[in-house]
């Protein structure tokens, strides 16, 4: 059984603070690690794709990091504001030909203004 | 509009009730999902196809089952609902080549009394 683990589970950070969390999956037989953003209310979506060890994604204020030898990645928000309150989930694809996903149960992340 | 929909978007039902989600898509996307949410949990797989003749258990997909009608049209069937189904479902869909991102509907929220 594969296991993908967020922390922490929640957090709660002031605006104009930087934070960051963490995605742990297993090293072996990786394909690809997602992040997505999901508000209450509304869907997920998807903010990063990475596939390569050492990748490193940028989307304005949020950029993530990928280790696949190690198995984890983090995801960093500079300067958070009250809009980048939502959960931040990760999901990883093994290679195996079916391409499922196995999703973290996310960082539920506060912005205080 | 919304690439992925869910019909309904909330729907109570009683203990043996038989109930039908539905999921459409306007991506073009062979690939579809349908995951349920639990609280403290992450999101679970049910089944997903791959295209239309292709349809494949999930994780948890003792008392489900789907019918994919279309390749924009994939159901998700209770045929019996009981209290433990309780809980957020969502569809997605993804693209046949990588990086296989998902794009999720809106969710429904089935309550089972």
């Amino acid at each position: 059984i594969l296991n993908v683990e967020q922390s922490p589970q929640s957090l709660h950070v002031q605006e104009g603070d930087s934070t960051n969390f963490t995605c742990s999956f297993p090293s072996s037989n990786f394909y690809a690690l997602h992040w997505y953003r999901w508000e209450t209310a509304k869907s997920p979506e998807a903010l990063f794709v990475m596939t390569l060890n050492g990748d490193e994604k940028k989307k304005g204020r949020i950029s993530a990091t990928l280790n696949t030898k190690e198995g984890y990645s983090y995801l960093y928000i500079k300067g958070s504001q009250p809009e980048d309150s939502a959960t931040y989930l990760c999901a990883f694809n093994k290679i195996s030909g079916t391409y499922k996903y196995i999703f973290g149960t996310g960082t539920r992340l506060k912005v205080l203004a | 509009d919304a690439d992925v929909t869910q019909t309904p978007r909330n729907r109570i039902t009683k203990t043996g009730k038989r109930i039908m989600l539905e999921c459409s898509q306007t991506k073009g996307h062979d690939r579809m999902y349908w995951y349920r949410q639990d609280p403290g949990l992450g999101l679970r797989l049910i089944y997903y196809s791959f295209d239309v003749k292709d349809i494949n258990k999930g994780e948890i997909s003792d008392g489900y089952s789907v019918s994919r009608q279309a390749q924009a049209k994939f159901s998700l069937s209770l045929e019996s609902a009981i209290p433990n189904q309780t809980a957020l479902y969502f569809c997605a869909t993804s693209q046949t080549t990588s990086p296989y991102e998902q794009y999720f509907g809106p969710g429904t929220r089935l309550t089972v009394t």
